[in-house]
């Protein structure tokens, strides 16, 4: 069954350093999503991803967050500088077209101190 | 906010009865998908069902869609201890297939 690997699976940085989660979709799929939950709350929509841009973005997903496809298998979250309130579970996610089902990620667990 | 509310927060059953969750959500829709959490893990696809459709099924599972009432349903029969988790709907919005939106979620424990 293919998988969607997220890495790495638990992230401790600093506050105001910048992270980069990393995701690996699979391979024949061409949308691609970024979630996060924070402990004990809701799943939040982050960021949707499509021929290389931005297709749809929350408002959580301001200009401290980036994403980025930089060749066939990676799509990255860059957040550029971390604050407490970034602490939380983010799962990356991809579907093969619009309207399907995703398939998610284990998620990485980061923590900001 | 096209945000889908479940309903009940929380559920408690015995082994082998049947649960039903509740999801009500605000606009027009394409699409509205059932996904489960195990507890610290990520979330599993179960179940979408498309506006046009009114009922679907996928083994012990079956989900009801009322676009009138703009409410889904969620039944699983004959549980199991194993079925133990959170359970989310999700929606997109009529004008986009690409933002999905999910709810707060219901919280099931079966108890064996």
């Amino acid at each position: 069954e293919p998988e969607v690997t997220q890495t790495p699976s638990h992230q401790v940085t600093q506050m105001g350093q910048e992270v980069i989660l990393r995701c690996v979709p699979i391979s024949n799929h061409l949308y691609f999503y970024w979630y996060r939950q924070i402990l004990g709350q809701k799943v939040e929509f982050l960021v949707s991803f499509y021929n290389n841009e931005i297709s749809e973005k929350s408002e959580i997903f301001d200009d401290q967050f980036s994403v980025e496809r930089p060749d066939g298998s990676n799509f990255t979250l860059k957040i550029r500088s971390t604050k407490l309130e970034d602490s939380a579970m983010y799962f990356c996610a991809s579907s093969i077209t619009q309207g399907n089902g995703y398939t998610f990620g284990s998620g990485t667990r980061l923590t900001v101190v | 906010s096209q945000q889908g509310e479940e309903d009940p927060q929380a559920l408690s059953i015995q082994e082998g009865e049947n649960a039903t969750m509740n999801c009500s959500y605000k606009t027009s829709i394409n699409n509205l998908q059932w996904y489960r959490q195990n507890s610290g893990r990520g979330l599993v696809h179960l179940i979408l069902i498309r506006s046009n459709e009114r009922e679907k099924h996928s083994g012990r599972l079956r989900v009801t869609l009322d676009t009138s009432k703009k409410s889904s349903s969620l039944l699983i029969t004959a549980s199991r201890a194993a079925d133990t988790a959170s359970y989310f709907c999700a929606t997109d919005a009529r004008t986009s297939y690409d933002k999905v939106i999910f709810g707060p979620g219901t919280s099931l424990s079966v108890i064996p």
